[in-house]
Formats: structure tokens, C-alpha cells, sequence
């Protein structure tokens, strides 16, 4: 049974700073690994999508890695705004399902 | 049409009752699959449905159920509401199992 893990649960920050959310997965036959954010109450926005042959992507100040064999993926976010605060939450894809993990909840302190 | 959308936003019903929750999915993708997240968790995978088929589904009892239509819209059902149904409901379409577009959300609660 795959079961996705993220790490910190909370995060709180300084505007401007670099971070790393960290996201760990069981099984490594993975179809490919999807970063969304969640704003309160909403649905999901989808980040960054990286296929299980990739070894990351690219989006504006994102930038998302996947080492398939060691289970893991990071989401970098650069030069952190308080626009930036949500939760963020990894995914994997194995078969017919998106598995996830609980998600990291970051803030931004103007 | 682009994206995902969802009806209704929010929904309350009583324990016991049946609803139903909709969802338009993007032309052209033809995997829908439906979530139910708690507070505070990661969503939890019901079902998915390919072509119109069931062909996955999670750990989710019998009364969860779903249809799609060939018009990329599906539904879910749930009967014999429970507190514990009480959730965001999420539905998410692929193209083919390419990366999932997902909708708001229904918040249902249970009373």
C-alpha cells in the first residue's frame, strides 16, 4: 500500500526566504508525482507535474525534483510573499489513484 | 470549457438521507475520479471512473457510488449519510491518467 508522508506538517517563514517542503513515498512504481496547493476551504491548484522518468520541473520561482529510487520529492519555493501561504500537498499516482500525503501549511510573514 | 467545476459548493443534509454531487469535467478527459478530504487531512481516494467504467476504487463502502456520462460530467452518490460523511468532496479529471485538473469542491455536512 503506498502511503505519501510530508515534511514539515506547518511551516512559518520570514517574506523573502528560500524553503524546502519535503515529501517521501513508500513504493517507487510511481506513474508520476503532482505538487498542488490549497487554499482554505478550496480545491486543489495544481503546481508542477513531473513524470516518473524526470527528474524535475520548472515553474517561475517553483522548482520541484523527484529521486524515484530513494522515495522522495522537494518543492522549492524561492523568495517566499505572503501570497505564497496555503497549504501545499504532494501526490503520487500509482495505478488509478492519486496518493497523498497530509500536506505542509505555510505562512509567509510580510 | 475549460477546468473542473463542481455543484453544488455547499450542501447540508441530515443523517440518514441520500445525496448527490456533480461534477463537469474538461472536454477530452476521459479519467474523472472522485475524493473526499477531512479537515486537516490529505483527500482520500473513493473511485475513478475511465470511459464511462469503474476502474479503481478506494477503501470506501458500497454505499459511495458514482456514474460518468459520455458528456465528461459524472456524479456521486452517497446513501445512508453518516456524521462522518461530513467532508470536501473533490472531483479531478486526466487526460488519460496525465496529471489530474481538480474542481472547488463540495463541502457537505452531515446534521
Amino acid at each position: 500500500k503506498q502511503e505519501v508522508t510530508q515534511i514539515p506538517a506547518a511551516l512559518s517563514v520570514p517574506e523573502g526566504e528560500n524553503l524546502v517542503l519535503n515529501c517521501s513515498f513508500t513504493d517507487s512504481a510511481i506513474y508520476n508525482l503532482q505538487w498542488f496547493r490549497q487554499d482554505p476551504g478550496k480545491g486543489l491548484t495544481s503546481l508542477l507535474l513531473i513524470q516518473s522518468s524526470q527528474r524535475e520541473q520548472t515553474s517561475g520561482r517553483l522548482n520541484a525534483s523527484l529521486d524515484k529510487s530513494s522515495g522522495r520529492s522537494t518543492l522549492y519555493i524561492a523568495a517566499s510573499q505572503p501570497g505564497d501561504s496555503a497549504t501545499y500537498l504532494c501526490a503520487v499516482t500509482s495505478g488509478s489513484r492519486l496518493t497523498f500525503g497530509e500536506g505542509t501549511q505555510l505562512t509567509v510573514n510580510p | 470549457e475549460t477546468g473542473v467545476t463542481q455543484s453544488p459548493t455547499h450542501l447540508i443534509k441530515t443523517r440518514g438521507q441520500q445525496v448527490t454531487l456533480r461534477c463537469s469535467s474538461q472536454s477530452g478527459h476521459n479519467t474523472v475520479s472522485w475524493y473526499q478530504q477531512a479537515l486537516g487531512q490529505g483527500p482520500q481516494f473513493i473511485f475513478q471512473y475511465y470511459r464511462e467504467e469503474e476502474n479503481g476504487r478506494g477503501n470506501f463502502p458500497p454505499r459511495f457510488s458514482g456514474l460518468q456520462f459520455p458528456n465528461y460530467s459524472s456524479e456521486l452518490n452517497v446513501n445512508a449519510l453518516e456524521l462522518d460523511d461530513s467532508a470536501l468532496y473533490l472531483c479531478a479529471s486526466s487526460p488519460d491518467n496525465y496529471g489530474y485538473t481538480f474542481g472547488s469542491g463540495t463541502r457537505l455536512t452531515v446534521v
